[in-house]
Parts: C-alpha cells; sequence; structure tokens
C-alpha cells in the first residue's frame, strides 16, 4: 500500500463549477500538508501549505485537513480553463523530503 | 532568480549507455532533491542533499543509479547502464534555508527516454 493514495482522474468539469480533489494517507507521521499544482511538461508548483487539522482559503482555493481520519481535501471555487492541470498532494514529516500523491488530472471545460 | 535549471531536456538513448543528468539549485538554496515521474509510480524521491551532502538514497532503485553535488550550484544524476525501463521524467528541486518544510521549487525536467 502508498503512503499517499490518491485518485489519477482525469475529472473533467464545466467552467465555474466547484471541484474536490482528496487525498488519503496512512502515516501518522506527516505534519505538513501541501497542494502543488502542474501543468503539462512543467515541474510541479507550490499551490497551497498547511500545517496541523483545519481549514485554510486562499483566493478561490481552500485546503482542508482531518488528521484524525488522514484525509486532506483541495477544494477549486468558480473553476476556470486555467485551472486544467495536474493536482498533487504532498506530505512531509517535517525532514523536508516531500512524499506525494500520485496526481489527479483535471480538465475544466469553456 | 533564473530558478532551477535542468540539462538536458530531452534525452533518447539506447540500452545500456551512461545517461547524466545535470541541475543547476536555486541560488542560496540548501537542499537539492532528485525526483523521478511516471504515469505507473507518479513522482517518486530518489536522493536529497543538504550542504551538498547526501541526507538520504534510500529511494535510489539500483545500483546504477547515482547522484553527486560537488559544491552548491551544480548536481549530476548518473544511469549507467540505461535500461528501458528507466524512461521517466527526472525532475530536480531545491529550497531554501530557515523554511521549516513545503515549497520545493522544481526545474522543468529531464525527460528521458531508453530505447
Amino acid at each position: 500500500q502508498k503512503e499517499v493514495e490518491q485518485d489519477p482522474g482525469p475529472l473533467s468539469v464545466p467552467e465555474g463549477a466547484i471541484v474536490s480533489l482528496n487525498c488519503t494517507y496512512s502515516n501518522s507521521a506527516f505534519q505538513y500538508f501541501m497542494w502543488y499544482r502542474q501543468y503539462s511538461r512543467k515541474g510541479p508548483e507550490l499551490l497551497m501549505y498547511t500545517y496541523s487539522s483545519g481549514n485554510k482559503e486562499d483566493g478561490r482555493f481552500t485546503a482542508q485537513v482531518d488528521k484524525s481520519s488522514k484525509y486532506i481535501s483541495l477544494f477549486i471555487r468558480d473553476s476556470q480553463p486555467s485551472d486544467s492541470a495536474t493536482y498533487l498532494c504532498a506530505m512531509d514529516t517535517g525532514r523536508r523530503a516531500l512524499t506525494f500523491g500520485s496526481g489527479t488530472r483535471l480538465q475544466v471545460q469553456p | 532568480d533564473a530558478g532551477v535549471i535542468q540539462s538536458p531536456r530531452h534525452e533518447v538513448t539506447e540500452m545500456g549507455q551512461e545517461v547524466t543528468l545535470r541541475c543547476k539549485p536555486i541560488s542560496g538554496h540548501d537542499y537539492l532533491f532528485w525526483y523521478r515521474q511516471t504515469m505507473m509510480r507518479g513522482l517518486e524521491l530518489l536522493i536529497y542533499f543538504n550542504n551538498n551532502v547526501p541526507i538520504d538514497d534510500s529511494g535510489m532503485p539500483e545500483d546504477r543509479f547515482s547522484a553527486k553535488m560537488p559544491n552548491a550550484s551544480f548536481s549530476t544524476l548518473k544511469i549507467q547502464p540505461s535500461e528501458p525501463r528507466d524512461s521517466a521524467v527526472y525532475f530536480c528541486a531545491s529550497s531554501f534555508p530557515g523554511h521549516s518544510t513545503g515549497e520545493l521549487f522544481f526545474g522543468e525536467g529531464s525527460r528521458l527516454t531508453v530505447l
């Protein structure tokens, strides 16, 4: 079993929809939780970063962490075609080397 | 800053050949990471360095893989001999001191195809 599980998709939604992306994990030592976005043929870039359980909002993006359930989510409101990318969850125990999910490919249709 | 610079961007080689991938991290960053990305396995950590010293190489798949960081501005990942199953995109990333965790700055990757 992988330490971090993520549905690979693809996920196709119409423009303006609310998107929900999720990851589960098995390692209780993970303390830091991130979402990276990766456009085609590019390297991943950090989108959201959270520490501890709870919600964090940044514009149209909300990251949610539930440590008791070992479950993290990313919500995208009013999705745009420019949001079309692969979204990777990432986690860290504090050693600074991230463990990534396999990524969910999102397509927002205009 | 120019960001993390990787070369070559694309490499096509034949099985058994030596492959060397290169990385220049962002100036001032003290951590350097090598990741490999495939459709089947996603993004996997191969090895990472702190202040040019390898910290964890447990992700290096076999003895055919080796990585070096001779100075703060340069790192190499070498595969010798290469095999078709090594075909993947190899990413280098760096992060800066004083930041507990979280943000890695990735290069654009080196796409390797071994025939």
